[in-house]
């Protein structure tokens, strides 16, 4: 059984279009939360959902919007694609102390 | 603010070798958690061990140990008999969760070459 999944795995697309990542859990947990990891393998939280709302927002440009329709699940959407946003975006989620991340989805902006 | 630091970009070690990886952090909290997650080039983020920072004892998960130093706020990762599939990035991490959704703050990653 997945615990976190994410669709797409691979995402290419041409710079200015508008894309989405899904992402969904089966742990049961009420957290869950995007992260990005750039080409130097950095890792830096973008947002956290908690029960569907809104908790950590890191300064991350509005082109991004997080939607989480129901707790198991939290989209990443993004508008007008610029190259810096590719990267590779993991979704985790968490209930306690500790973050299950999903598989990641490789960003690739022409 | 918290931050984790790995002085270790790249490291190797010989299968069946024993390989330290280190790691040090920042924090003016005493009641937080660490963590070390494993990225394989799969690029799947799996976690490796993980210590409450209340806990004297240091966490060990088979042939992965710790070494946690709360006053020197360093908490290296011990890899013992390595093998070929330890071939990785491995990221310490730190998080407070005071409350379920706190933020988990990532090191910069080392990378592990293991020669067989």
């Amino acid at each position: 059984d997945t615990a976190v999944s994410q669709t797409p795995k691979y995402l290419v697309t041409q710079m200015g279009n508008d894309k989405s990542i899904k992402c969904e859990q089966n742990l049961g947990h009420d957290t869950m939360y995007w992260y990005k990891q750039d080409s130097k393998k950095f890792l830096k939280i973008m947002f956290s959902y908690n029960n569907k709302e809104l908790i950590i927002n890191e300064t991350v440009p509005n082109r991004f919007s997080p939607k989480s329709p129901d707790k198991a699940h939290l989209n990443l959407h993004i508008n007008s694609l610029e190259l810096g946003d590719s990267a590779v975006y993991f979704c985790a989620s968490s209930q306690q102390d500790t973050q299950y991340f999903g598989p990641g989805t490789r960003l690739t902006v022409l | 603010a918290q931050t984790v630091t790995q002085s270790q970009p790249e490291m190797s070690v010989q299968e069946a070798e024993t390989v330290t990886l280190s790691c040090t952090y920042d924090t003016s909290e005493s009641d937080y958690y660490l963590f070390w997650y494993k990225q394989p080039p799969s690029r799947q983020m799996i976690l490796v061990i993980r210590q409450e920072a209340y806990k004297q004892q240091n966490a060990t998960e088979n042939r992965f140990s710790v070494n946690f130093q709360k006053a020197a706020k360093s908490f290296s990762l011990k890899i013992s008999d390595s093998q070929l599939g330890d071939a990785a990035m491995y990221f310490c991490a730190y998080a407070l969760m005071k409350t379920s959704y706190d933020k988990v703050i990532f090191g910069p990653g080392t990378s592990l070459s293991v020669i067989p």
